[in-house]
């Protein structure tokens, strides 16, 4: 079965620092990956997907994520933060088995501090 | 936009009642699902439907039940709600099949089971 690893509980950033949180994926095949937000009292946002392509992918608000097929990783970046990114973000892989979409299986989440 | 709507935001529930968790879509999706989240667990798969009258078990179905009569609505059930199911309970929608296609949420069920 498929698994997400976040390794960092919480993150302190400042604002206008650069920002890495880490994701490793176990998955047998490709997988399909995402990276979603979710900021306080709200549900949870896409920020960006990689499916296959370009390992590089960009995604909203200024987030961009990179697939390392041997390190197997998918690491979100932003080059300069911001006091509204405060926020949990979550890693996340989908699967397929056959029977139609499964259901994605999440990291237990980062926890984004952003000090004035 | 697509919309998920669930029916409260809020619940409070006391052991051993049955309770409905009910989820709207409003963009055609075949495919909905139920988590829960709990703090340092994440988002846990419940179950999953991906067509009418279909559905699978998903990581930690025990507990739970659910029926998906209509495209758009897809209702979680807890037959006698325990303390322990007390969490977040959040559903989701996305079209097309594969797992590749976005996941879209809603805001969230935060049930109490005292």
């Amino acid at each position: 079965a498929q698994s997400v690893t976040q390794p960092d509980i919480h993150i302190t950033v400042s604002e206008g620092a650069s920002l890495e949180l880490r994701c490793n994926y176990s998955y047998g095949a490709t997988p399909y990956l995402f990276w979603y937000v979710q900021s306080p009292g709200q549900g949870l946002q896409l920020l960006l997907k990689y499916f296959s392509g370009d390992t590089l992918v960009q995604g909203i608000k200024g987030f961009e994520a990179e697939f390392k097929r041997s390190q197997s990783s998918f690491n979100l970046r932003k080059p300069s933060v911001h006091w509204s990114d405060a926020a949990e973000y979550f890693c996340a892989v989908a699967a397929y088995s056959g029977g139609g979409a499964d259901g994605l299986t999440f990291g237990k989440g980062t926890h984004l501090i952003i000090q004035p | 936009d697509v919309k998920v709507t669930q029916s409260s935001r809020y619940l409070v529930k006391r052991t051993g009642e049955k309770v409905f968790l009910e989820c709207v879509q409003d963009m055609d999706h075949e495919n909905m699902f139920w988590y829960r989240q709990d703090p340092g667990l994440g988002l846990r798969l419940i179950y999953f439907s991906y067509d009418v009258k279909m559905k699978e078990k998903g990581d930690i179905p025990e507990g739970y039940s659910v029926s998906r009569e209509k495209k758009e609505r897809f209702s979680l059930i807890l037959e006698s709600a325990s303390t322990n199911q007390t969490s977040m309970y959040l559903c989701a929608s996305s079209s097309g099949s594969r797992g590749r296609y976005e996941q879209y949420f809603g805001p969230g069920t935060r049930l109490t089971v005292t």
